[in-house]
Formats: structure tokens, sequence, C-alpha cells
């Protein structure tokens, strides 16, 4: 059973078009990351959130964390064929001891 | 800065061998955990160093152990492999361990095994 929970599993769409994908938990989180990670070789972070409510900004990329720190979500606006990738979100919480990784979202823009 | 390096890059190996990987963290970076990714089963926490001490550790068998030296290097071995430890096995560095949030982690590129 995935603690974090990711949506949808995979994404095809064209290039220009806009995206968004979730993550949730029904623990709440002390922080939360995303990564992208392309096919061999291992993830890169993006961003990292820490506090309810918060939203940053990565270019054509918004990440949102929710209120209760339980969930969290990651747009992409314009997307290109160099946002391919397997998307990651990443959490940790006292009460798992350890850091916990969702099954990402394989998303896929073509031209 | 370098990053997080690991080797090898590529390995096979037969049932019942054993494997050694080594990872080399981000310089300054005292935490090192392992990670199993498989189609199946996605990233898979391992186990994590600090200060050369195991901190935490995930739901994988006893075949499955590492350590960390003092500059921070670690190794992770596979005893008796089975068909169902192929998969790519990545490590990450971070400042600090549990406890530091935001536990920001860097990843090496993988050493991929297959076991045949």
């Amino acid at each position: 059973t995935q603690l974090l929970e990711q949506s949808p599993q995979f994404l095809s769409i064209q290039e220009g078009e806009n995206l968004t994908v979730y993550c949730n938990s029904s623990s709440v989180f002390s922080s939360l990351q995303w990564y992208r990670q392309e096919p061999g070789e291992g993830p890169v972070l993006l961003v990292t959130v820490v506090t309810g409510g918060e939203v940053k900004k990565l270019k054509r990329l918004t990440f949102q964390f929710g209120d209760a720190r339980k969930d969290s979500s990651l747009h992409i606006t314009a997307a290109q064929p160099g946002d391919t990738g397997l998307y990651l979100c990443a959490g940790d919480n006292d009460s798992w001891g350890k850091f916990q990784f969702g099954a990402g979202t394989q998303v896929v823009v073509t031209p | 800065k370098a990053g997080v390096t690991q080797t090898p890059r590529y390995l096979i190996k037969t049932r019942g061998q054993q494997v050694t990987l080594s990872c080399s963290p981000i310089s300054g970076h005292r935490s090192v955990s392992w990670y199993q990714q498989t189609p199946g089963q996605g990233l898979q926490f391992l186990f994590e160093y600090f200060s050369e001490t195991q901190r935490n550790k995930g739901n994988f068998p006893g075949r499955f152990s590492g350590r960390q030296f003092s500059n921070s290097r670690s190794e992770m071995n596979v005893s008796t492999l089975e068909l169902g430890d192929s998969a790519l096995y990545l490590c990450a560095s971070s400042v600090g361990g549990l406890g530091q949030s935001p536990w920001e982690q860097y990843f090496g590129p993988g050493t991929r095994l297959t076991v045949t």
C-alpha cells in the first residue's frame, strides 16, 4: 500500500497543452518534494514545499502544497517535449520514520 | 560541486552470487540513502546511513545490507541474489538525515543490476 498516492498514473498530451498531476496522503507531511526522472537516470529534485498553502513557481511549473499539508499538485503550463519524464512526489513524516515516494506519474509530451 | 556518483553503472550477475554497489555523496553531505526501483513497485526505501550509522531501514530481507565510511561514501551489498533483485539501485545524499526537515535528497544515476 502506497502511503503517497499519485494520479494519474500516465498522461499523454500534445505540446502546448497544460497538465496537472496530484499527490495525496492521509498523513501530514513535514515537507514534500517533487522530482522528475528520465529513463536510465536518477530523479532530479525540482522543488521542496514546507508550509501549508505554499505555492512555488519554477518557470512553467507551479507547485502547490495543500493547506493541511496532506496533498500537493504540480501544474505545467504550455508543456514541451522536454517535460517528458516520470514525476515523483516524496515526503517525510515523523511517524513514518523514513522518506516515502509515490509511484509516480509518467508524462509524455509529443511535438 | 560534483554530484552523487555511483559505480558501477551496469552489472549482470547470476542467481546465488553476491554484489557490492558503491556510492559517493556530494561533498559535505553526511546522509546517504539507498533505494530500489522496479517498474512494479516503484521506488522502495532500503536504508539510510548518517555518520557511519544506519539510521533507518526499510522492509527488505537481511540479504540487503550496507555500510558507510568515515568519508561518507557508502556501499550496499546484496547476498544470494534472486531474479527479483533485478532493479535500478539508487543512492541519494543529503546534508543531514531525518529530523532535519526539509530533507532534500540528491540522487545519483543509479546502478542497473540484472540477475540472470
